[in-house]
């Protein structure tokens, strides 16, 4: 299956700064959906974005999506160090049920 | 909601022995994922379940792997003979059709095959 790449692989920034994840991927979506995921944990849904939609926010976190460039970015504002861990994009295509997951930016904020 | 259970937590086994990995998914939702976890892989998606039908396991590595979806309430991932390849962390995803498709993890399972 068609793979969404995210960057960057890993991140590491100061408590009360700002993180951007970026993905990337190949084909037309129906919606674009990133998840976050806890050392040791299962994935957790954090926010949808739908193709028809450019922006989204929810609390601190701000996704956009430009369909043109096939790609979306996550944005934490304020981040904190409970916000250290993997954040993965994946994606709904075409009839598919299934979605596609990037590979992962591995977030770490320090106190 | 307990949200998606899965059993056991941990397993280690011999290289050649049977393992069977467990999943309960979210009342009410209708369809099933089984992923596979590795740092060399990432995250695969091994086979998906709608209504306790299998749609698509062209994850399914080898034919050593086998899943099954007995009830709405069950599912079970199989892997015979194991081998310690197999190592990695099994996750279990349901979701409920209508709802943009987002999917509720369980806290996986580790399997280690020495």
């Amino acid at each position: 299956s068609q793979q969404g790449e995210e960057d960057p692989q890993a991140l590491s920034i100061q408590e009360g700064e700002n993180a951007t994840m970026n993905c990337s991927y190949k084909t037309s979506i129906n919606n674009l959906q990133w998840y976050r995921q806890n050392s040791g944990r299962g994935l957790v849904h954090l926010i949808l974005i739908r193709s028809n939609e450019r922006e989204k926010h929810s609390g601190r976190l701000r996704v956009t999506l430009d369909t043109s460039k096939k790609s979306s970015s996550l944005l934490i504002t304020a981040s904190r160090a409970a916000d250290t861990a993997s954040y993965f994009c994946a994606f709904l295509s075409g009839s598919a049920r299934q979605l596609t997951f990037g590979s992962g930016t591995q977030l770490t904020v320090l106190p | 909601d307990a949200g998606v259970i899965q059993s056991p937590r941990h397993e280690v086994t011999e290289m050649g022995q049977e393992v069977t990995l467990r999943c309960k998914p979210i009342s009410g939702h209708d369809y099933l994922f089984w992923y596979r976890q590795t740092m060399m892989r990432g995250l695969e998606l091994l086979i998906y379940f709608n209504n306790n039908v299998p749609i698509d396991d062209s994850g399914m590595p080898e034919d050593r792997f086998s899943a099954k979806m007995p009830n709405a309430s069950f599912s079970t991932l199989k892997i015979q003979p194991s081998e310690p390849r197999d190592s990695a962390v099994y996750f279990c995803a349901s979701s409920l059709v209508g709802a943009s498709y987002e999917q509720y993890f369980g806290p996986g399972t580790r399997l280690t095959v020495t």
